[in-house]
């Protein structure tokens, strides 16, 4: 496979439950991101990993908790979420975190919750 | 606070040309990206401009005034496959994308 890859596509949960999503790149970038994408609203930034570390959590509540194991693979583990979180959940890679670099997309996970 | 501003929505016409507008306030700036957006899809990179001017790439076209705070995205020879959403992103200092809302393109036969 190519670019970058979400698995699943589509989630529908309960408040109760938890899930994970996965990202993973096949570009040999170093930087991964998370965003949720609302309807008619900006991108909002949730988390970024440069070389596996994490150097951005922008006031992302604690039911949402990402992992980088490497690279290449980016989690989103997701527990106990509200309603209101249902949205469209972008990964994105890019060569790094720290100067100009087009980001590359995946094709999300659309997550409702219930 | 930081800002992008774009329309919601656009209707054009097969054929035609259309120009997109993006107005930023932001903390620093280290370039202005373009992305398209089909429904149900990944964004897709456009265009990054950092200095002033035009950019020309085939049918699309960007520009950047950083003194006005604002860019467009030029269209021309509209296909319906363009239909689209065309998201305004600004790097600012910290190297971070803020993003606009996007802008809705319909094209019409």
């Amino acid at each position: 496979e190519t670019g970058v890859t979400q698995t699943p596509r589509h989630l529908v949960m309960g408040m109760t439950n938890k899930k994970s999503l996965k990202c993973e790149q096949h570009l040999g970038h170093n930087a991964m991101y998370w965003y949720k994408q609302s309807a008619k609203k900006p991108l909002e930034l949730m988390f970024v990993y440069n070389f596996k570390e994490q150097t951005e959590n922008n006031s992302v509540p604690s039911r949402f908790s990402p992992e980088c194991p490497n690279s290449s693979h980016l989690f989103l583990h997701l527990h106990t979420l509200q309603p209101e979180d249902s949205a469209l959940y972008l990964c994105a890679s890019s060569q790094d975190a720290g100067s100009y670099n087009e980001q590359f997309f995946g094709p999300g996970t659309r997550l409702t919750v219930l | 606070g930081q800002n992008i501003d774009q329309p919601t929505e656009m209707t054009a016409t097969e054929g035609a040309i259309v120009q997109i507008n993006c107005t930023y306030q932001t903390s620093g700036f280290n370039g202005l990206f373009w992305y398209q957006q089909h429904a149900g899809e990944a964004p897709t990179f456009l265009s990054y401009n950092v200095l002033d001017g035009l950019e020309e790439k085939g049918r699309f076209s960007s520009f950047l005034s950083r003194s006005k705070g604002y860019s467009y995205l030029l269209l021309k020879e509209l296909q319906m496959k363009d239909s689209a959403s065309y998201l305004c992103a600004v790097m600012d200092s910290n190297y971070q994308l803020i993003w606009g809302a996007g802008t809705k393109l319909i094209i019409k036969p």
